[in-house]
């Protein structure tokens, strides 16, 4: 089993819509979660990161962490088609350990 | 303010021949390396991390390897490559515990031919 699961989409949607973005993970050590964007042959740019369980929001984005149901999500309102990218879920460990884990990132195309 | 250089930006290889990707970091003291491998169409893998000087953790057994010989210079390497080692390299540094964000080089497109 994959430490991070992602589903690689890919996922179009309307201007305008909401869109939902979800991970699953497996390791129970993970305490900080990060969601990435990603425009095609360039890095990863941080959108935003939450540690432990909650919610967090930033404009249009919405981050949630169900540290009980080993579950995290990244919520987009009003969608635009300058959105569309791919989108990775990112996970970490507290002390102890230094792993940095990415899924596998999901396409995610706004149509006008 | 922190950069993060990385090359070559392209790369193409015959099969069999070496490989030697560095990344360097500056602006800094002690980060976190990372050396990721993203394939066409697919997410982050994450390959070696390293800590500190010498001190390499290997995520997935494979055809390469990684050396950090100064604090701010980190190595990926092969000695003779596949044609599955091609696709987009990345390396990152993380600056724990102060910070979650990981910052990216440029990324090396290596294609095996």
């Amino acid at each position: 089993q994959k430490e991070v699961e992602q589903d690689p989409g890919p996922l179009s949607v309307p201007e305008g819509a909401i869109v939902s973005l979800n991970c699953t993970y497996s390791n129970s050590a993970f305490q900080y979660f990060m969601w990435y964007r990603q425009y095609s042959r360039k890095g990863p740019e941080l959108l935003m990161y939450t540690y432990s369980s909650g919610n967090k929001e930033d404009g249009r984005f919405t981050a949630q962490v169900d540290k009980s149901s080993k579950y995290i999500s990244l919520f987009i309102r009003d969608s635009q088609p300058s959105d569309s990218a791919t989108y990775l879920c990112a996970m970490s460990g507290n002390s102890g350990t230094y792993k940095y884990i990415f899924g596998t990132g999901t396409r995610l195309k706004v149509l006008a | 303010s922190q950069t993060i250089h990385q090359w070559p930006a392209t790369l193409v290889q015959p099969v069999g021949s070496p490989l030697s990707l560095e990344c360097t970091v500056e602006g800094t003291s002690n980060p976190n390396l990372y050396w990721y491998r993203q394939a066409a169409g697919r997410g982050l893998q994450l390959l070696f991390y390293s800590v500190g000087i010498g001190q390499i953790s290997s995520e997935v057994p494979q055809n390469l390897s990684a050396s950090r010989p100064q604090d701010r210079q980190f190595i990926l390497s092969s000695k003779k490559l596949l044609l599955s080692d091609s696709g987009f390299y990345l390396c990152a540094w993380i600056r724990w515990p102060s910070d979650t964000e990981a910052f990216f080089g440029q990324g090396t497109r290596l294609t095996v031919v």
